[in-house]
């Protein structure tokens, strides 16, 4: 299996722009996960997944953030409008009944 | 609610040095525990990890003991070296429908030749 992939690796966009992060998780597992990790709070869950559903978006920091998972391949993480603060990189994860697998990573920067 | 706690870094030794790397939980019911390794402009990777009371989990010269009664898995090391040089997060996967995962705020460790 390829692992966890995330689409783009590297994203620079304008504050006010949309931004739409992808994931496709390793093919079988239940549960993704996305994260968001800066120098100032490190390493954040902003929702998990499992079998497709929402289980706790708790750690989404605003409504400006959603996230979307329509099939068991494939989710996404949408930033609308986006801001300066919301640079970080991003994390996708997945997992089946043992240990996150995580994605290389997408570095956002909003300027 | 269910947490995990590790040391503050950011930790620098020199090579071959001894590492530990504390990491205590709080969780109910009884949790899986990991190690992760992240190294610069990658992602977490799984170092190792352990699944019941008193097991040892051990990778690349790394070990960690699922410690119950001290709610502990610290990490070490006998001798580091320069690749070493990384973030390590230790984790918790509760043992629901759910398959949580809950990291600590990960440490920093810099070897230095």
């Amino acid at each position: 299996d390829a692992g966890v992939i995330q689409s783009p690796r590297h994203e620079v966009t304008e504050m006010g722009q949309e931004v739409t992060l992808r994931c496709k998780p390793i093919s079988g597992h239940n549960s993704l996960f996305w994260y968001r990790q800066t120098m100032m709070r490190g390493l954040e869950l902003l929702i998990y997944f499992n079998n497709n559903v929402p289980i706790d978006d708790s750690g989404m920091p605003e409504d400006r953030f959603s996230a979307k998972m329509p099939n068991a391949s494939f989710s996404t993480l949408k930033i609308q409008p986006s801001e300066p603060r919301d640079s970080a990189v991003y994390f996708c994860a997945s997992s089946l009944m043992t240990e996150a697998f995580f994605g290389q990573g997408t570095r956002l920067t909003v300027v | 609610g269910d947490s995990v706690t590790q040391m503050e870094g950011p930790v620098t030794l020199s090579e071959e040095a001894f590492l530990t790397i504390n990491c205590t939980y709080t969780a109910t019911g009884y949790p899986s525990l990991f190690w992760y390794v992240q190294y610069p402009g990658e992602g977490l990777q799984l170092l190792l990890k352990a699944t019941k009371a008193d097991d040892k989990g051990s990778n690349k010269g790394f070990e960690a003991t699922y410690r119950k009664e001290t709610t502990s898995f610290h990490l070490e090391k006998g001798s580091v070296q320069v690749s070493d040089s990384a973030v390590y997060f230790c984790a918790l996967s509760l043992k629901t429908s759910y398959d949580k995962v809950i990291f600590g705020p990960g440490t920093s460790l810099s070897v230095i030749p």
